[in-house]
Order: structure tokens, then sequence, then C-alpha cells
């Protein structure tokens, strides 16, 4: 079956634009976490929604940075007055529950580059 | 305490070798230990995974050891490949509000030659 998407797959923009980052999960998976990879770097966890609701966003680095998810599929990832060092590869990622032993099945990213 | 640290940062084995991948921890509150395989342009893939009660963990040529008292959790890979070149991440989760959240290393680049 389809795995997690994102998209776009690249994106750039200029320092104090405002992006947007989607994320497709797996089929019925309720659990969607985002997270941040920085050149060289392991993923750095940002947000993680069960259903709807953000169970848990304190990964999320400053009010700059939003997620939504209201309908408990689609994730939409919101960066208002990006910086130049908010440059960075997002994942996303989903399993099937979010209980603690599900496999997180990660998309391929969206890398986004603020000049 | 909230940071896995991993080593080597970078780790050149000839095809047939066994490279070994280190991570070390320190919050307690660790439960469970995967491990992510992800090659350029992929996002990570799970190759295996262990929990703090299980001292070792084999899947094929994949193979955990697991030593609670030192926290500390290595990967080993026998009969290494060179289709087994990737960036490997070990990771630590802790629960919130019963799913995991993963704190990641900070990645091996291995590169097995032919």
């Amino acid at each position: 079956g389809a795995g997690v998407s994102q998209t776009p797959s690249n994106k750039v923009t200029e320092k104090g634009k405002y992006v947007e980052l989607r994320c497709d999960p797996i089929s019925g998976h309720t659990a969607l976490y985002w997270y941040r990879q920085s050149l060289g770097q392991g993923p750095e966890f940002l947000i993680y929604f069960q259903g709807t609701g953000a169970a848990d966003d304190s990964g999320l680095p400053n009010d700059r940075f939003f997620a939504v998810r209201p309908e408990g599929s689609v994730s939409t990832l919101k960066i208002q007055r990006t910086e130049r060092g908010d440059s960075a590869v997002y994942l996303c990622a989903s399993s099937s529950r979010g209980w603690r032993t599900d496999t997180q099945y990660f998309g391929p990213g969206t890398r986004l580059t603020v000049l | 305490q909230q940071q896995v640290k991993q080593s080597p940062q970078s780790l050149i084995v000839q095809k047939g070798g066994i490279p070994i991948i280190n991570c070390a921890y320190e919050n307690t509150a660790f439960d469970y230990f995967p491990w992510y395989q992800q090659f350029p342009g992929k996002g990570p893939a799970l190759l295996i995974a262990i929990r703090p009660d299980v001292s070792e963990k084999k899947e094929g040529r994949f193979t955990i050891s697991f030593n609670k008292s030192a926290k500390q959790f290595s990967l080993h890979i026998m009969d290494s490949q060179p289709g087994d070149s990737a960036t490997y991440f070990c990771a630590a989760s802790i629960e919130i509000q019963g799913a995991q959240k993963l704190v990641f290393g900070q990645g091996t680049r291995l590169t097995i030659n032919p």
C-alpha cells in the first residue's frame, strides 16, 4: 500500500515568508508525528497528533511554528516569518494507533531552504 | 537527560566485515530502543528494535546488544554488504500519552566497500 507522502519535496523561500508543508499519513493511521532533521543530524521531534488533537507540541521551537490536522488524516506544518535557521528537512511519520511499540513510518521529507 | 549519544560519526568497513555502532543514554524513563536506516533522499526506516528487559535481539544479519546497567546499546551488522551503506540512527523512546516520543542519536554514516 501507499506509504507516507509529503509535499512539496523541495521548498525554497525567502526570509520572512510564510510556508506550509503537507503530510499524508498511511490510511487509517491515527498517530502522526513531525520531525525536523538538520544536515548531518538525527531527526528532532516537533509535534505529535493523536487523531485531530495535538497531544504533545513541546518540540515546536517557537510560536512561528504551528501544525494542524483538522480531520485526523492530512496534517499541515505552518511556519511564519521564516528564518535562515529554519532550513532543514521536515519529516512526517505515522503509526497505526500511536502505541509505544508501534512502528513509525516516515515519509521522504520536505527539504526547506530559506534564502 | 533527553540526549542519545551515538558513535562513531562515520565508519568504513570492507564487505563481509562486522560494523558496530554504539549508543548511550541517560534518561532511565526511556523504554524502547529502535534503530533506523536512512538512504539519501529517503526518510528513516525501522530496522530493528529492542525493549530494555532483553539483552540481545537478532533479526537476520542485524543484532542489537543492550546493557541496561550501563545505559548503552549497540547495533552489529553481520556479513555486511555494499547495499548496507546508509546512515544509521539509534533512538530511544519515552511515552507521551501512550505513544512514542523518539529521541534520535546524531547518526552514523556507514560505508561498506566491495
